[in-house]
């Protein structure tokens, strides 16, 4: 059975302060990694794919790496507007269906 | 602007009463996921769809609920008779093939009382 697990569940920086979010994953046999961004009331955006390990993925203040057993998404100076709840999710190569994590809630206070 | 749309966003019903929420996915999107979100739970795979077919529907209740595509435009999932413990966020997502990302509508959040 395919497993995802985020720490921190929750994540407060002050602005401009970097850090990095982990998710560490079993899977059968890895065909994608998801980040999702959910906002409170909405439904998850979708961030980035990643597919193999040592693979990045760049957008704006944040950056997706791989590995064999995990993914971190890095926070480069962020801004209030990052706050949000992140998810990540595994896809195996047996079918679509994606297996998420429980999420990192991060605020980021001005 | 493509996005998948849910209806409705928002439900109240009484414990026992049939509760049916409808899903557009993205057009010419061959996938349809189902999924509850919930505070203890996080977010939960009930059921997904591939050219209309049912895949996977292990993470639902038999007994009590149903999800079906009527045609490509259109996904539905019902819950007979809803109990308080169905109270959550259903969302749908669609997308194109295996590897590639999904897209999840808005949701429906559900309250049964």
């Amino acid at each position: 059975e395919d497993q995802v697990t985020q720490s921190p569940e929750a994540l407060r920086l002050q602005e401009g302060e970097s850090s990095s979010l982990n998710c560490s994953y079993t899977v059968s046999g890895l065909r994608g990694l998801f980040w999702y961004r959910q906002d409170p009331g909405k439904g998850p955006e979708f961030l980035f794919t990643l597919y193999s390990a040592g693979e990045e993925k760049e957008k704006e203040r944040l950056k997706a790496t791989l590995t064999k057993k995990e993914s971190f998404l890095h926070i480069t100076a962020p801004k209030p507007e990052d706050s949000a709840t992140y998810l990540c999710a595994v896809q195996n190569n047996a079918g679509n269906m994606l297996t998420f994590g429980g999420g990192t809630r991060l605020m980021v206070k001005p | 602007d493509a996005r998948v749309t849910q209806t409705p966003r928002h439900k109240v019903t009484e414990m026992g009463q049939e509760v049916t929420m409808r899903c557009q996915p993205i057009l010419g999107h061959n996938t349809v996921f189902w999924y509850r979100q919930t505070m203890m739970q996080g977010l939960e795979l009930l059921a997904y769809f591939r050219n209309r077919a049912p895949l996977d529907d292990s993470g639902m209740p038999k007994d009590r609920f149903s999800a079906e595509m009527p045609d490509a435009t259109l996904a539905t999932l019902k819950i007979q008779p809803s109990e308080p413990r169905d109270s959550a966020v259903y969302f749908c997502a669609s997308g194109f093939k295996q590897g590639t990302e999904a897209f999840f509508g808005q949701g429906t959040r559900l309250t049964v009382v």
